[in-house]
């Protein structure tokens, strides 16, 4: 079946760096893109991005430009999402998402969440 | 950005009841309207994508409508297993956003 793992939870200290990864399984990987989405706690979902299984193009929200870098393995279809400069207010559970490629663009699997915490 | 508008923010509602859910888009998103279920400390779930059409495996009790910016999810009979977090999601134009949500509590 298609599953999405999810590396384990993250504390940092402001100002640090992150890298979440999403290891994809029970799907071609280059047939799907790709989707991060955050959610702090107890608020709504928040996109980041996505990227491409395919050919590794990303498109960012410009809140994250500069800031983020989304990056696949295909070798070992599995996904990456760095923020820096992290500030408290990114603590959040990050998802990825299986995003299909049609022109729905729905997001038909996601990961199991990952907690990053940050705080001195 | 495209501004999504669900109401209500949260319901109380019966096991048996027929429950309606609305988003509003702040300009049209034609039909790239995607509902997705959110149960405490779970990822979302895809219920409904394209506005109406149910994705696999999820019960024909949850249904989908509308088009252009209004848009709507019913789920025709509430069961124990639905009391979540309802979320709408539009993909007609980046950043795709998602409204803020709509609690169903167990009344």
């Amino acid at each position: 079946q298609v599953q999405l793992v999810q590396s384990g939870g993250e504390l940092r200290k402001p100002g640090a760096s992150v890298t979440v990864s999403c290891k994809a399984s029970g799907y071609i990987f280059r047939t799907h893109d790709l989707s991060w989405v955050r959610q702090a706690p107890g608020q709504g979902l928040e996109w980041m991005g996505w990227i491409s299984g395919y050919d590794g193009n990303t498109e960012y929200a410009q809140k994250f430009r500069g800031r983020v870098t989304m990056t696949t393995d295909p070798s070992t279809s599995t996904a990456y999402m760095e923020l820096r400069g992290l500030r408290s207010h990114d603590t959040a559970v990050y998802f990825c998402a299986r995003t299909s490629k049609q022109l729905d663009r729905r997001f038909d699997t996601w990961g199991q969440g990952t907690l990053v915490t940050v705080a001195s | 950005d495209i501004q999504m508008t669900q109401s209500p923010s949260s319901l109380s509602a019966t096991v048996g009841d027929r429950v309606t859910i609305t988003c509003r888009a702040g300009q049209s998103v034609s039909s790239y309207l995607n509902w997705y279920q959110q149960k405490p400390g779970k990822a979302p779930k895809l219920l409904i994508y394209d506005g109406v059409t149910l994705e696999s495996g999820v019960p024909a009790r949850f249904s989908g409508s509308g088009s252009g910016t209004d848009f709507s999810l019913t789920i025709s009979s509430l069961q124990p297993e639905d009391f979540a977090t309802y979320y709408c999601h539009q993909t007609y134009t980046t950043p795709w956003t998602f409204g803020r949500g709509t609690q169903v509590e167990i009344k």
